[in-house]
């Protein structure tokens, strides 16, 4: 009865590099939201995503990061061209409802980005 | 527009001593509310949520929090805190029930156990 999985847990990559974090949803989720967090600070909103769908992606810079969640496969958030700001957890949420449930969300254990 | 302020970034208390984590909301309309626990490097964990019904709400580890809509409040108490409750805690809120999905999140407030 597996929840939230993402990999990797921890990415080291170098400025200008690409970083691609994983996120399996729990079983039967079909949302699935990204978080950022960085030091001392709370959850940032990226992107909200349904199968093959992307609801909201307010949260997310317009240049060098995206998102899917695809049909068969899980939720990737890719990062292109790293920089050191870009160091920081990301978070993975899934959730079994959309719009109109209560919108209690499952999580990952995280994946720790480091730009060097 | 929604918000959530959790005003103490820091809580310390002594071991076996209650506490009491803050956590005020702004909305015009109802909403349901959120509790989640981060323990170190790992990601967040339900603690409990407000939806309907009774406005104190039980969940786990010993944890208990009460809805005060007059007060727009959903502060968080356990009556006797353990070592291994030290975590970050976040609170959140989201409107209830509509198609805005969105949680919006306070910043956390650490809750830092002296033995």
């Amino acid at each position: 009865n597996a929840g939230v999985m993402q990999n990797p847990r921890h990415l080291v990559r170098r400025r200008g590099q690409e970083a691609r974090l994983r996120c399996s949803p729990m079983k039967g989720h079909s949302h699935v939201y990204w978080y950022r967090q960085l030091p001392e600070e709370g959850l940032k909103f990226m992107v909200y995503l349904q199968k093959e769908n992307i609801i909201d992606e307010s949260g997310m810079p317009k240049e060098r990061f995206s998102a899917e969640f695809p049909k068969e496969g899980p939720s990737i958030l890719r990062i292109q061209q790293v920089v050191r700001g870009d160091s920081a957890a990301y978070f993975c949420a899934s959730t079994l409802q959309g719009p109109g449930g209560t919108g209690e969300l499952f999580f990952g254990e995280g994946s720790r980005l480091t730009v060097l | 527009a929604q918000s959530v302020t959790q005003l103490d970034s820091q809580v310390p208390v002594f071991e076996e001593a209650p506490v009491e984590l803050r956590c005020n909301y702004s909305s015009s309309v109802s909403v349901y509310l959120f509790w989640y626990v981060q323990y170190p490097n790992q990601g967040l964990q339900l603690l409990l949520k407000y939806l309907s019904g009774s406005t104190l709400v039980k969940g786990i580890n010993g944890f208990e929090a009460e809805f005060n809509k007059s007060q727009t409040s959903f502060h968080l108490r356990k009556p006797s805190v353990h070592i291994s409750d030290t975590a970050e805690y976040f609170c959140a809120v989201r409107q209830a029930p509509d198609s805005n999905y969105q949680l919006i999140w306070g910043a956390g407030t650490k809750l830092i156990i002296k033995p």
